[in-house]
């Protein structure tokens, strides 16, 4: 057990709709990381946040947001959803301070779109 | 931009025979380098990583990679492979001049399969 939770564990949805995703990192872990993970794109990194502000983006589509709050955790928005943003979405925490520590991950959630 | 290459998407090894899975990277400075392994409907475990220093780093489960920064490489082995080593391997790469963001590329994964 990794100490990073995510819920939902299962995400089943209709093309159009909008989904959250909720990610509580390690504790005292202040860096949250969301990663796409498909069978086509592999691990796709999406956006990265460091004690509640954005600290770095990657491949993070228009209709996806996210946000990490006071409390450290943080939430993955996705929006106007298509077949292919069917994926398992994961969340990773790290240490603050070091630039060469790891990431921690965590269990997933699985999006399936319909 | 920094970049991360598994030239192998899958591979295959006897049980009891050594292992390796291979990794080569691309960054401006100097890299940190991580090995992960994720497990069937798991997420991502940490095996073991190069900060500096020794160019052979030990981590978990018997495995260990070897830096190389002539070749660019930091290849996973372990000296005899089990059947329960069968997962996806993923190696990672950071650039260490880029000190505003901790962003880690990683490369396509390495399907490793112990027949018994």
């Amino acid at each position: 057990d990794s100490g990073v939770t995510q819920t939902p564990k299962h995400l089943i949805t209709a093309t159009g709709q909008r989904v959250t995703l909720r990610c509580s990192p390690r504790s005292g872990d202040l860096s949250v990381y969301w990663y796409q993970q498909s069978l086509d794109q592999g691990l796709q990194f999406l956006i990265q946040y460091y004690n509640g502000e954005e600290r770095a983006k990657g491949n993070i589509l228009e209709r996806f947001s996210a946000q990490q709050f006071p409390d450290l955790h943080s939430e993955l928005n996705l929006s106007s959803l298509e077949l292919g943003d069917s994926a398992l979405y994961f969340c990773a925490s790290s240490e603050p301070g070091t630039s060469g520590t790891e990431q921690f991950f965590g269990p997933g959630t699985r999006l399936t779109v319909l | 931009a920094q970049s991360v290459a598994q030239p192998e998407d899958q591979v295959n090894v006897a049980e009891g025979n050594p292992l390796t899975v291979k990794c080569t990277y691309s960054v401006s400075g100097n890299p940190y380098l991580f090995w992960y392994v994720q497990y069937p409907n798991r997420g991502l475990q940490f095996l073991l990583k190069y900060i500096t220093g020794d160019n052979l780093v030990k981590g978990s489960y018997g495995f260990e990679a070897e830096f190389n920064k002539s070749q660019t490489s930091f290849h996973l082995k372990k000296p005899s492979a089990l059947v329960s080593d069968s997962a996806l391997y993923f190696c990672a790469v950071r650039d260490l001049r880029r000190n505003r963001d901790d962003k880690i590329i990683f490369g396509k994964g390495t399907r490793l399969h112990i027949l018994p």
